[in-house]
């Protein structure tokens, strides 16, 4: 079955800092991989998806994420935070195969971006 | 004008209630879902529907019934409100074609007294 595993619920860190913030997944067959970000008191907006190709994935903001298959990981990356990057970070796959369009959310990570 | 609205943003109601939780969107997507959010369990399915006629069961569904009025309207009712129902909850679209990418509303923050 499939699972999503972030494995840091809370990651602080300076601004103007790197950042990186961890995601494994589990599942049998090809996967669609998603960030989704989730800004205070808001609704959960779509940060970057791989879905085939490239293995690096970027967002308009300058996060990117690589899909590593060897490893079922999906990392997020930045090179340099800042203080608007403050938000909670979900990762979700999707198996296409199933036809569902379901996807299965990790457990979110909180980053903190401090002064 | 926001693609995928919900009503109420906010609702406080007492246990044994019940209530009805709504979500409208204008992407002329077919496929709805309804999830909830608890504090460090992310998102969880509780439904999903493919069209007006074809509604699924989600991980956690117990507790909860939805109904699809029309492509554009899905609602979620809590026929007898618990406090362990208490979070927030988020409608999200997508469309047959959007390779999995799905659209979330604001959400519903429920608190059950």
């Amino acid at each position: 079955a499939q699972s999503v595993t972030q494995l840091d619920s809370q990651v602080p860190v300076f601004e103007e800092a790197p950042v990186e913030l961890r995601c494994n997944y589990s599942s049998s067959v090809s996967v669609y991989l998603f960030w989704y970000v989730q800004y205070p008191n808001q609704g959960l907006q779509l940060l970057l998806k791989y879905l085939s190709g490239s293995t690096l994935v970027e967002s308009i903001n300058g996060f990117e994420a690589e899909f590593n298959k060897s490893q079922t990981s999906f990392h997020l990356r930045k090179p340099s935070v800042h203080i608007s990057d403050t938000a909670e970070y979900f990762c979700a796959v999707s198996e296409p195969s199933s036809n569902t369009g379901k996807l299965i959310f990790g457990q979110g990570t909180t980053l903190q971006v401090k002064p | 004008d926001a693609d995928v609205t919900q009503t109420p943003r906010n609702r406080i109601t007492k246990t044994g209630k019940r209530i009805m939780l709504e979500c409208s969107q204008t992407k002329g997507h077919d496929r709805m879902y309804w999830y909830r959010q608890d504090p460090g369990l992310g998102l969880r399915l509780i439904y999903y529907s493919f069209d007006v006629k074809d509604i699924n069961k989600g991980e956690i569904s117990d507790g909860y019934s939805v109904s699809r009025q029309a492509q554009a309207k899905f609602s979620l009712s809590l026929e007898s409100a618990i406090p362990n129902q208490t979070a927030l909850y988020f409608c999200a679209t997508s469309d047959r074609a959007s390779t999995d990418t799905q659209y979330f509303g604001p959400g519903t923050r429920l608190t059950v007294l």
